[in-house]
């Protein structure tokens, strides 16, 4: 089991609707997570991270956080046919010993006009 | 403004042959990583490096080497290529070693081993 598990998806939601992308984890030394988005052919570009619980907003995206439930979500609002990509879940500890970002497969989005 | 710059982009190698991919970060981070992408798999660590002068093996580093050349460069080898290679391998960079920091990636080499 990987420790950071994704849909594969695809997502498929129409323009101006609320996309709603979701990653659990089995570590609970898990304590900071990313969302990153890739386009076809092009590199993960970091959109959102997260360390507390609760949610937490910047502009039409809002990254949600349960560490009870070992759980991440990535919403987006008034979703555009440009938010089209893989969405990359990533975990990582603040703990020195664990040096690296644990990535999950991704979800593919796909945002019909 | 480059950010991490990877070279190069796109190569084709014969089993067997050799290359080393590089990479470079002018964004003055500690630690750097390289890894590889195949479809459905997602990003797989391969090395790290958690400082200058340290590196360390990831979830797949058999087939591979690296060396951190200095703060800004560190580059992957694949001493005798195979086609189980063949895949898009990122470097990417990060302000500290730890999960506190995203990363910043490069744009990517696509490998193909014949």
């Amino acid at each position: 089991q990987k420790e950071v598990e994704q849909n594969s998806g695809p997502l498929s939601v129409p323009e101006g609707a609320i996309a709603s992308l979701n990653c659990t984890y089995s570590d609970r030394g898990s304590q900071s997570f990313f969302w990153y988005r890739q386009y076809s052919g092009k590199s993960p570009e970091l959109i959102m991270f997260i360390y507390s619980n609760g949610d937490k907003e910047d502009g039409r995206f809002t990254a949600q956080l349960n560490k009870a439930s070992q759980y991440v979500s990535l919403l987006i609002r008034d979703s555009q046919p440009s938010d089209s990509a893989t969405y990359l879940c990533a975990g990582g500890s603040m703990d020195t010993g664990r040096r690296a970002l644990t990535f999950g497969s991704g979800t593919r989005l796909q945002v019909q006009p | 403004n480059a950010g991490v710059t990877q070279t190069p982009k796109f190569q084709v190698l014969k089993t067997g042959q050799s290359m080393t991919l590089q990479c470079a970060q002018d964004m003055n981070h500690n630690s750097m990583y390289w890894y590889r992408q195949d479809p459905g798999m997602g990003l797989r660590l391969i090395y790290y490096s958690a400082s200058e002068g340290t590196t360390d093996k990831g979830e797949v580093p058999n087939g591979y080497n690296v060396s951190r050349l200095n703060k800004r460069e560190f580059s992957l080898r694949l001493e005798s290529a195979a086609p189980s290679q063949t895949s898009v391998y990122f470097c990417a960079s990060s302000e500290a070693g730890t999960g506190a920091y995203g990363y910043t990636f490069g744009s990517g080499t696509r490998l193909t081993v014949v």
